[in-house]
């Protein structure tokens, strides 16, 4: 089946540690995308990706590094930078950066005490 | 720069009743605009979309229309039911990106 994975479903982490969430999808798309979801707001974009070895910061960057080696995989650091890092991300990608739409995965619950 | 605006939630509504859930736009261009359910501990899953001023998206008895004269994208189901119970969420895609609205908790009640 065709589609985005994101793991782990729930991560915990100390705080001051940087921690990697991945993600990764095979639906051949250009496109990637993180965004973060706080209780009861929308989604910010903190990162995206249009191709392969390019990646451009959203709206929430800081404090938040990613990669983009290989088209399927677009993994996220969340590092000590970060002040609340505590929140649910989720990872999209759609066929391409113009108007289409994006698909989404089951997110990664990020908790850090 | 682009953005949306929700009606604020939540919101609760017994079984059958009819269902609107308000979405407007600010964009350059001509977006294509979208609708998102959230159930809970998920990813987003894609509702509907329009594409262009006067389509009509539509999805599980879910109807969008994209009226570029109000810039609006407003959500309506004819008869709801429990299992609507999720979050919505109204989005627009412009250049590059996609931006959403704050979500709306719908609740429905048997």
């Amino acid at each position: 089946d065709g589609g985005i994975t994101q793991s782990p479903k729930y991560l915990f982490r100390k705080e001051g540690q940087n921690v990697t969430l991945s993600c990764e999808q095979n639906l051949n798309h250009d496109a990637m995308y993180w965004y973060r979801q706080d209780p009861g707001q929308g989604l910010r974009l903190i990162y995206y990706s249009q191709i392969v070895n390019d990646f451009q910061k959203g709206d929430i960057a800081e404090g938040y590094s990613v990669s983009r080696e290989k088209k399927e995989s677009f993994p996220l650091t969340v590092t000590s930078a970060q002040k609340n890092p505590t929140a649910f991300y989720l990872c999209a990608s759609s066929i391409d950066a113009a108007r289409t739409e994006a698909f989404f995965g089951q997110g990664t619950r990020l908790t850090v005490v | 720069g682009n953005s949306v605006t929700q009606m604020e939630g939540p919101v609760t509504l017994s079984e059958e009743a009819f269902l609107t859930i308000n979405c407007t736009y600010t964009a350059t261009g001509y977006p294509s605009l979208f609708w998102y359910v959230q159930y809970p501990g998920e990813g987003l899953q894609l509702l509907l979309k329009a594409t262009k001023a006067d389509d009509k998206g539509s999805n599980k008895g879910f109807e969008a229309t994209y009226r570029k004269e109000t810039t609006s994208f407003h959500l309506e189901k004819g008869s709801v039911q429990v299992s609507d119970s999720a979050v919505y969420f109204c989005a627009l895609r412009g250049a590059q990106k996609l931006v959403f609205g704050q979500g709306t908790r719908l609740t429905i009640n048997p």
